[in-house]
């Protein structure tokens, strides 16, 4: 059974904090591991993805970093604005074309 | 379009009644995608297509649910004689075959309401 796994589930911050989110998927037949921004009633937003190991990319304030071999990849937002308040998803692939396993979510609130 | 398109955004029907769900992915993208959202974030694979053919069905529940991708047509996901259980909200995805290792774009879903 693949399990992808998100921590903290929740996190509440104030304005200008800086964050981060760590995931933790299989690290065999590895494909690709995906970030999205989710806010509830609307699309989620395609933030990374991401597929060798030691990938980092970044997006503005937000950047994400992958390790394959252990199985994990975090997430982090720099200097927190009240419009980062969403759910995180982070979702693990194992082939091409393939669907996505997805982890619970950190659900970020960010206090002005 | 550029966007992944659902209708309709709400649908209720009493239990035993039929749901028909469409989806019209982004053009040019060859893979299309079904997840189901039951309990809070959590999101279950369904079904996926590459074109018209299934392309993996492993999360589809062997009773009551049926999905199709027909050319110049949205895809579908039809849910025979609905459940309780089945009220959650359905999202649609697409991705391209070959393009930043298949990222797939998301609809915002449609919700289902099973009363």
């Amino acid at each position: 059974i693949l399990n992808v796994e998100q921590s903290p589930q929740s996190l509440h911050v104030q304005e200008g904090d800086s964050t981060n989110f760590t995931c933790s998927f299989p690290s065999s037949n590895f494909y690709a591991l995906h970030w999205y921004r989710w806010e509830t009633a609307k699309s989620p937003e395609a933030l990374f993805v991401m597929t060798l190991n030691g990938d980092e990319k970044k997006k503005g304030r937000i950047s994400a970093t992958l390790n394959t071999k252990e199985g994990y990849s975090y997430l982090y937002i720099k200097g927190s604005q009240p419009e980062d308040s969403a759910t995180y998803l982070c979702a693990f692939s194992s082939n091409q074309g393939g669907k996505l396993i997805f982890g619970q979510g950190t659900e970020l609130s960010v206090k002005p | 379009g550029e966007e992944v398109a659902q209708t309709p955004k709400h649908l209720v029907r009493g239990e035993g009644q039929k749901a028909k769900l469409y989806c019209a992915p982004i053009k040019g993208h060859s893979y299309v995608f079904w997840y189901q959202q039951v309990l809070k974030n959590e999101f279950k694979f369904l079904i996926s297509f590459q074109n018209e053919n299934v392309f993996d069905e492993t999360g589809m529940p062997k009773e009551r649910f049926s999905a199709k991708c027909l050319p110049n047509s949205p895809c579908s996901l039809e849910i025979q004689a609905t459940k309780l259980e089945d009220s959650a909200v359905y999202f649609c995805a697409s991705s391209h075959r070959d393009r930043d290792k298949n990222i797939q774009y998301f609809g915002a879903g449609t919700r289902l309401s099973v009363l």
